[in-house]
């Protein structure tokens, strides 16, 4: 069993949708990065949080410390929000473990 | 903005060749990371670096070996390439830990024949 979970592995949504991505960890973290990755390879940093819930335009990130989960929110969701999505728990300062990511194709 | 850059997008190389990936970053930052991504695995971390000349092995370091010779810079070489080396290769960097945000470069597509 991974560190780091996903679900779901794979997501398809129309246009518009109100997009859920998990992520649970079996271990002790300091934080939680929010990754996304474009077709291509390119990775992009979008969230790191150690408590509560971050907002980043139409990007929503919470996470629940006592639970060990983690959501990413994409409201009013968009075709060019196809991506894959990757959590990445920190472990003290030194270990980042990765999800292993979740696809996202938004359909017009 | 902070930018990382790969040396190569695409590379295909013969087993048992040297190969060697470089990894530039523009932004002073002290860490530097070596990951590689394969489909169903995730990304998993072969090397970082916190300062020049300093190296840590990651959780897949085997087969793997890096250079840091100046701050900027990080190379990852393959000392004799295989088949199983066959991967997306990603660069990061960041200021502080490695609990900071990484900034990652476009990647290194690497096929081993």
């Amino acid at each position: 069993k991974n560190e780091v979970e996903q679900s779901p592995q794979n997501l398809t949504a129309q246009e518009g949708e109100f997009i859920t991505i998990n992520c649970s960890y079996s271990v002790g973290i300091s934080a939680l990065h929010w990754l996304q990755q474009h077709p291509g390879g390119g990775i992009v940093s979008l969230f790191m949080l150690s408590s509560g819930k971050k907002k980043h335009g139409r990007l929503i990130a919470t996470i629940n410390i006592q639970e060990k989960h983690s959501s990413l929110h994409i409201t009013a969701s968009h075709p060019r929000d196809s991506a894959v999505y990757i959590c990445a728990a920190i472990q003290g300062a030194q270990k980042l473990v990765f999800g292993q990511g979740t696809r996202l194709t938004i359909n017009p | 903005d902070v930018k990382v850059t790969q040396s190569s997008r695409y590379l295909v190389k013969r087993t048992g060749e040297k190969v060697f990936l470089e990894c530039v970053q523009d932004m002073d930052h002290e860490n530097m990371f070596w990951y590689r991504q394969d489909p169903g695995l995730g990304l998993r971390l072969i090397y970082f670096s916190y300062d020049v000349k300093m190296k840590e092995k990651g959780d897949i370091p085997e087969g793997y070996s890096v250079s840091r010779e100046k701050k900027e810079r990080f190379s990852l070489i393959l000392e004799s390439a295989s088949t199983n080396q066959t991967s997306m290769y990603l660069c990061a960097s960041s200021p502080t830990g490695r609990g900071d945000t990484q900034y990652f470069g476009p990647g290194t597509r690497l096929t081993v024949l």
